[in-house]
């Protein structure tokens, strides 16, 4: 069974950093498209990021140059820092795979049950 | 970034009832589009990719539709666990964008 469980989530101050995790089992990382969707509170789900083969990653322009998208092989682990937050990424945090082939997709489908970050001094 | 535009924003229904919910996109994505339905509390559920192909297990009655940029979610027959929001996905090229979601609830 495939299963993602994200941690690191909390309480942090405008312009402060946190470091989410996503632990995954039943796949690999390594050969896996994995995303990073956020939904703030009442609201929208909204595409993040996403790292795969050889550490390619794509962010969206809300979060470009502050967040970085990681992964660690040996603890099949993919990682999300958050630097300079503000007060509008506070949100759920859901870890996801984007199961894809070539240039196809099969859609973004196993999400873990996400991880709550709240930017607030 | 691709703006995916997502109507009606909500909609009152009846179980039964026909529910169509469309998606339209700024530009061409082929047929590169998802359907995801998310109850309260919950992680969203794929229930369509690449327009019309249905996720295993999930229900006949939800079927999808269109190319390049228009593309429509239909409920034939609206069940009491459909009600939920719903959002599409483009996943044609990066960054991935979701439409601003569809709230279906009870009329």
């Amino acid at each position: 069974e495939v299963q993602l469980v994200e941690s690191g989530g909390g309480l942090v101050q405008p312009g402060g950093s946190l470091r989410l995790s996503c632990a995954v089992s039943g796949l690999t990382v390594s050969s896996s498209y994995m995303n990073w969707v956020r939904q703030p509170p009442g609201k929208g789900l909204e595409w993040v990021s996403v790292i795969y083969s050889g550490d390619t990653t794509f962010y969206s322009d809300s979060v470009k140059g502050r967040f970085t998208c990681s992964r660690d092989i040996s603890k099949n682990t993919v990682y999300l820092q958050m630097n300079s937050l503000r007060a509008d990424d506070t949100a759920l945090y859901y870890c996801a795979r984007r199961n894809s082939y070539g240039s196809g997709s099969y859609g973004i489908d196993v999400w873990g049950p996400g991880t709550t970050v709240t930017v607030s001094s | 970034a691709i703006q995916m535009t997502q109507s009606p924003p909500s909609l009152s229904a009846s179980v039964g009832d026909r529910v169509t919910i469309t998606c339209r996109a700024s530009q061409g994505i082929r047929n590169d589009l998802n359907w995801y339905q998310q109850k309260p509390g919950k992680a969203p559920k794929l229930l369509i990719y690449s327009t019309s192909t249905l996720q295993s297990g999930v229900p006949s009655r939800f079927s999808g539709s269109g190319s390049g940029t228009d593309f429509t979610l239909t409920i034939a027959g609206l069940q009491p666990e459909d009600f939920a929001t719903y959002y599409c996905l483009q996943d044609h090229i990066y960054p991935l964008t979701f439409g601003g979601g569809t709230k279906v609830d009870i009329k």
